[in-house]
């Protein structure tokens, strides 16, 4: 699975979008790029995933560079609940079910 | 529908002891993986349990195993307790769905080591 590097910490202020991005620059074609979060001291949640093209859910939008070299993590209102540990992690699809290798991700901290 | 369930939720042991964790994986999940997560740091794969196989393990000693049962529930077991051993042990199921699959994690458990 590709390499990805994320800012270690940022701060947004409530109500605001919050840009988390990833670099991962050394990405394959067939390789899927998966946000999770983990609120403190509870099982990482599952956000959203996307190939090439921009994805949305009811947590968040994802868009991915043309090239597919990096990515951002788009949480468009930010509440006091979305503080939490985000996680960008890059994987093969299709070849299975495998474990998932965490990185350090991005601490967000959204202010009152 | 419920989500990924463990029990317990905390446990206290002492150093030289064994433990047992449980899961319960998502209704319709065959797979179950199991997550060290030791204060301050990442997580950790521990095991990889598929269709009632051991599928894959990390870079965790032998005294670290597990099961998982015909109804797709786990247990880890850890032998001969060490300090070090204290941390959030996570569990999380998945469904193969055309190659692509999430991890939906269950609320973990805490363990202490004393």
């Amino acid at each position: 699975d590709a390499k990805t590097t994320q800012p270690p910490s940022m701060d947004c202020a409530e109500g605001r979008a919050a840009n988390l991005p990833c670099n991962h620059s050394t990405i394959s074609g067939n390789e899927y790029v998966y946000w999770y979060r983990q609120i403190h001291s509870q099982g990482p949640q599952y956000i959203i995933h996307g190939l090439k093209n921009n994805e949305t859910n009811e947590m968040a939008s994802l868009i991915i560079t043309e090239d597919r070299k990096s990515s951002t993590l788009i949480l468009p209102h930010a509440t006091l609940r979305d503080t939490a540990v985000y996680y960008c992690i890059v994987r093969v699809a299709g070849t299975g079910r495998r474990a998932l290798t965490f990185g350090s991700g991005t601490r967000l901290q959204v202010q009152p | 529908e419920a989500g990924v369930t463990q029990s317990p939720t905390h446990l206290i042991k002492t150093r030289g002891q064994q433990v047992t964790l449980r899961c319960s994986p998502i209704s319709g999940h065959t797979s179950v993986y199991w997550y060290q997560q030791a204060l301050g740091l990442g997580l950790q794969f521990l095991l990889w349990y598929d269709e009632g196989e051991e599928r894959n393990r990390g870079n965790f000693p032998p005294r670290f195993s597990g099961r998982q049962f015909p109804n797709y529930s786990s247990e880890l077991n850890v032998n001969a307790l060490e300090l070090e051993d204290s941390a959030l042990y996570l569990c999380a199921s998945s469904l193969v769905d055309r190659g692509l699959y999430e991890q939906y994690f269950g609320p973990g458990t805490r363990l202490t080591v004393t």
